[in-house]
C-alpha cells in the first residue's frame, strides 16, 4: 500500500524558514516524479513543486520559486521541501504527491504550516 | 500559465441523480507527444485529493464507473452518475501539459 506522510509544519514566522518532509513507503521511491501541492484554507489546489525521479530536474510555481527548494533522498525515501524567506500567503496545509505520467495519483494526508506574527 | 476554468462553483443533485462539471482551459491541452494530460480529483470532506480520471477519460485504479470523463483540446466534462453519498465533495480539473501545472478553482458537489 502506497503511503505519504508529511511532518514539519507548523506555526513560523514571516521571513524565517521551514523544512517539509514526506516519508514514502509502499512502493520504489527511487521510481517515481514527487511534487508538493498546497491548499490555503477554505481555498483551491495550487501545484508548488515537482522532481524527477533521480532529482536531477526540478520546476517551481511562480509564487516560491526562488524561496523553496524540492530535494528527495532516495536512501531514505523521503522527499523534502525547503521553505525560505516564508510570507503570510504561504499558510497553506502542504500535501506530497506522487506522479505518474504528469498526475497526481497519490497524496499525502498534509502538514499545515502557519505563517503568522 | 495555463488557466483552468471550471463551471459550475457549485452543484446540487439528488441521490441517485447525474451531474456534469465542465473545465475550460486557456490554451490547448495537447502536448507534443499527442497526449491530453488532464485529470480530475476528488476531495471529499477533511480528506487529501484523490485521483478520480486521468489523461481525460481514464479511470484510475478502484475508481467506479459511474464516473466518466471526456473532452478534447480545451473543453472537458467530468460526468457523474448514478450520484452516491460518497461523491460529495469538491472536484477539481488539472492541466499537467505544461508547467506550472495548474488546478481549476472547483465545484462543489452538494446534496440537494
Amino acid at each position: 500500500e502506497v503511503q505519504l506522510v508529511e511532518s514539519g509544519g507548523g506555526l513560523v514566522q514571516p521571513g524565517r524558514s521551514l523544512k517539509l518532509s514526506c516519508a514514502a513507503s509502499g512502493f520504489t521511491f527511487s521510481d517515481y516524479n514527487m511534487a508538493w501541492v498546497r491548499q490555503a484554507p477554505t481555498k483551491g489546489l495550487e501545484w508548488v513543486a515537482s522532481i524527477s525521479y533521480g532529482g536531477s530536474n526540478t520546476h517551481y510555481g511562480d509564487s516560491v520559486k526562488g524561496r523553496f527548494t524540492i530535494s528527495r533522498d532516495n536512501a531514505k525515501s523521503t522527499l523534502y521541501l525547503q521553505m525560505d524567506s516564508l510570507r503570510s500567503e504561504d499558510t497553506a496545509t502542504y500535501y506530497c504527491a506522487r506522479e505518474l505520467l504528469r498526475r497526481f495519483a497519490y497524496w499525502g494526508q498534509g502538514t499545515l504550516v502557519t505563517v503568522s506574527s | 500559465d495555463v488557466v483552468m476554468t471550471q463551471t459550475p462553483v457549485s452543484l446540487s443533485v439528488s441521490l441517485g441523480g447525474q451531474v456534469s462539471i465542465s473545465c475550460r482551459s486557456s490554451q490547448s491541452l495537447v502536448h507534443n507527444n499527442g497526449n491530453t494530460y488532464l485529470s480530475w480529483y476528488l476531495q471529499k470532506p477533511g480528506q487529501s485529493p484523490q485521483l478520480l480520471i486521468y489523461k481525460v477519460s481514464n479511470r484510475f485504479s478502484g475508481i467506479s464507473d459511474r464516473f466518466s470523463g471526456s473532452g478534447s483540446g480545451t473543453d472537458f466534462t467530468l460526468k457523474i452518475s448514478r450520484v452516491e453519498p460518497d461523491d460529495l465533495g469538491v472536484y477539481y480539473c488539472g492541466q499537467g501539459t505544461q508547467y506550472p501545472y495548474t488546478f481549476g478553482a472547483g465545484t462543489k458537489l452538494e446534496l440537494k
